[in-house]
């Protein structure tokens, strides 16, 4: 009954790769988010998704594409990653205009 | 622009002593303010919200916050801190609860 899930928790990858994180909430929110956690742990939001519609596109590389093929869905796909793109990256949802709902992140290294 | 101040990087409390963390944001409206806790390897989970109302807000696991909005504080509050409360907690400010911008983070050591 896992509220906002995401796959994989762990991507081990090599520069130059292509790799898609995967999330799902089965709260039945309108809006999804993605965001990225650095090494110091800040955390920043990248896109937002609301009804599938993009709502929030932060100053993100073009390499980072957010898709969302249905409400309970918001995948992010990367191309030729970089090491500067290692991080923990959440998903989260929220009703519109409520509290967000994390998932439990995807540790994503870059080789 | 928003933005969220958390002044203190690390804060170490001994089990049972009352714990204060601070949170300062700079916002031109009225705020939609949230504390998170995240645990070492895990997501952030929701302890507070303030949205409007009563300026004193009530939490999950004991926790509480006061809004006061002369000092644009939103400061998270603990009676008695237990050691499963060793955490790093977030604090955050949005329009709404769209584009939430979030502190550097307090790392909470409990000393037993």
């Amino acid at each position: 009954d896992t509220a906002v899930s995401q796959t994989p928790k762990y991507l081990v990858t090599q520069m130059g790769n292509d790799k898609s994180i995967k999330c799902e909430q089965n709260l039945g929110h309108d809006t999804m988010y993605w965001y990225k956690q650095d090494s110091k742990k800040f955390l920043k939001i990248m896109f937002s998704y609301n009804n599938k519609e993009l709502i929030i596109n932060e100053t993100v590389p073009n390499r980072f594409s957010p898709k969302s093929p249905d409400k309970a869905h918001l995948n992010l796909h990367i191309n030729s990653l970089e090491l500067g793109d290692s991080a923990v990256y959440f998903c989260a949802s929220s009703q519109t205009n409520n509290e967000q709902f994390f998932g439990p992140g995807t540790r994503l290294t870059v080789l | 622009a928003q933005s969220v101040t958390q002044p203190d990087i690390h804060i170490t409390v001994s089990e049972g002593a009352s714990l204060e963390l601070r949170c300062n944001y700079s916002y031109g409206a009225t705020p939609y303010l949230f504390w998170y806790v995240q645990s070492p390897g895990q997501g952030l989970q929701l302890l507070l919200k303030y949205f409007s109302g009563d300026t004193l807000v009530q939490g999950i696991k004991g926790f509480e916050a006061e809004f006061k909005r002369s000092q644009s504080s939103f400061n998270l509050r603990k009676p008695s801190v237990h050691w499963s409360d060793a955490a790093e907690y977030f604090c955050a400010v949005g329009p709404y609860g769209n584009k939430l911008v979030f502190g550097a983070g307090t790392i909470l050591r409990v000393k037993s």
